[in-house]
């Protein structure tokens, strides 16, 4: 059974600061992951997605991750933070049914 | 990237009475939709697999005969809150599997206030 940890409920960066949002998985599959990003009373927009290939992904707004298999990690960054950047980040594997399995969620801050 | 639209936005009911939030595919075909829920502050949690021309299937513990769910056309499905109360309020999301079978899609979501 797939299952997705994210490291830290909150974290909190200032403006222009490195963004380090931290996922790992458990599959015993080749596992396709997701982040997706949350604003406040919005459904979810995918940030970027891994299937296979290039495990370094490039997403919207300025975001990546890596899929390291040693590690069993899919972390999210972006060099340099933006005050719109602030908002609930989801980490997510998608298993052998179909469905996504989220993990717990990383709320965001990003201080002037 | 695929849009999958909900509505109501936000809805209002009285206790007791039922209430629909409909999810679209507005540009692509989607033969499995998902139904989440989500409390404050909390990831979300699935509720039901909707398929097209088939009976949803439902994750354990979720009362069916409460949560009504019908997917009567490829681009649609409705969730119906039945003898809705006041812990039924939530926000609640949907997602439609995208054409290429390994993306998921999510709508805008629809806040549901039980008074």
């Amino acid at each position: 059974a797939q299952s997705v940890t994210q490291l830290g409920s909150h974290v909190s960066v200032s403006e222009g600061a490195l963004v380090l949002l931290r996922c790992n998985y458990s599959s015993s599959v080749p596992p396709y992951l997701f982040w997706y990003v949350q604003y406040p009373n919005q459904g979810l927009q995918l940030l970027l997605k891994y299937t296979t290939g290039a495990t370094l992904v490039k997403g919207i707004n300025g975001f990546e991750a890596e899929f390291k298999k040693s590690e069993t990690s899919f972390h999210l960054t972006k060099p340099s933070a933006h005050m719109s950047d602030a908002a609930e980040y989801f980490c997510a594997v998608l298993n052998q049914g179909g469905k996504l399995i989220f993990g717990q969620g990383t709320e965001l801050s990003v201080k002037p | 990237g695929a849009v999958v639209s909900q509505h109501p936005s936000r809805v209002i009911c009285k206790s007791g009475t039922s209430v629909k939030i409909e999810c679209r595919s507005l540009d692509f075909q989607a033969t499995t939709m998902f139904w989440y829920r989500q409390f404050p502050k909390q990831s979300l949690m699935l509720m039901a697999t909707s398929n097209e021309g088939s009976k949803a299937t439902y994750e354990q513990g979720v009362e069916k005969d409460k949560f009504l769910i019908n997917h009567a056309s490829l681009t649609l499905s409705t969730l119906t809150v039945t003898s809705a109360h006041p812990e039924d309020s939530s926000f609640y999301i949907c997602s439609a599997e995208g054409d290429s079978g390994n993306t998921i899609y999510f709508g805008e979501g629809s806040w549901l206030t039980v008074v």
